[in-house]
């Protein structure tokens, strides 16, 4: 069964502390990606990867960066937390062309909710 | 810029009800047009597509139609059961492949 598979289903943080969240996909896809999700918001993309040692920002990337040093590992930091990063954090993969979610046939990790005190 | 709104939830139905969750969107150019789902606990998996203007999309009973003359795309189930319990969400890609999803409806389904 092909798989994305988030490091932490629950963390809970302090203000100002360093946080890893670590996602692998073991179905070999090119493109990579870090969603928060929040209630009556949907998803908002904060950043995309389509190859090894690359990424792209999304849509709200600031008090966020992320690492791809191989290709089935897409690794979230959060440099010094905030209360406002309180949020559930969703990873995704997609196959094919290089570009943002490409055909947007995505597979979903089961996600990471942080919450930071 | 692109956008996708959504039927406010939540939404209650007792179970066999027929079901719709509307879906309009703003894009530019030719976009596709998804239903995706989160189940109580997990993440979100694509329930159904469509690529082309009149293209239905369908997956475990349910249906979406593609209308570009009303930009609409409205998930339809005929009999809901419990199981189908879990948060919709409507998503686009237009032609630069940026997928912008909506906010979510949340449905129940009561035996």
């Amino acid at each position: 069964d092909v798989k994305v598979t988030q490091s932490s289903r629950y963390l809970v943080k302090r203000t100002g502390e360093k946080v890893f969240l670590e996602c692998v996909q073991d179905m070999d896809h090119e493109n990579m990606f870090w969603y928060r999700q929040d209630p009556g918001l949907g998803l908002r993309l904060i950043y995309f990867s389509y190859d090894v040692k690359m990424k792209e920002k999304g849509d709200i990337p600031e008090g966020y960066s992320v690492s791809r040093e191989k290709k089935e590992r897409f690794s979230l930091i959060l440099e010094s937390a905030s209360t406002n990063q309180t949020s559930m954090y969703l990873c995704a993969s997609s196959s094919g062309t290089r570009g943002r979610e490409g055909t947007g046939e995505l597979f979903f990790g089961e996600g990471s909710r942080l919450t930071v005190l | 810029g692109n956008s996708v709104t959504q039927m406010e939830g939540p939404v209650t139905l007792s179970e066999e009800a027929f079901l719709t969750i509307n879906c309009t969107y703003t894009a530019t150019g030719y976009p596709s047009l998804f239903w995706y789902v989160q189940y109580p606990g997990e993440g979100l998996q694509l329930l159904l597509k469509a690529t082309k203007a009149d293209d239905k999309g369908s997956n475990k009973g349910f249906e979406a139609t593609y209308r570009k003359e009303t930009t609409s795309f409205h998930l339809e189930k005929g009999s809901v059961q419990v199981s189908d319990s879990a948060v919709y969400f409507c998503a686009l890609t237009s032609s630069a492949r940026q997928l912008t999803f909506g906010s979510g409806t949340q449905l129940t389904v009561l035996p």
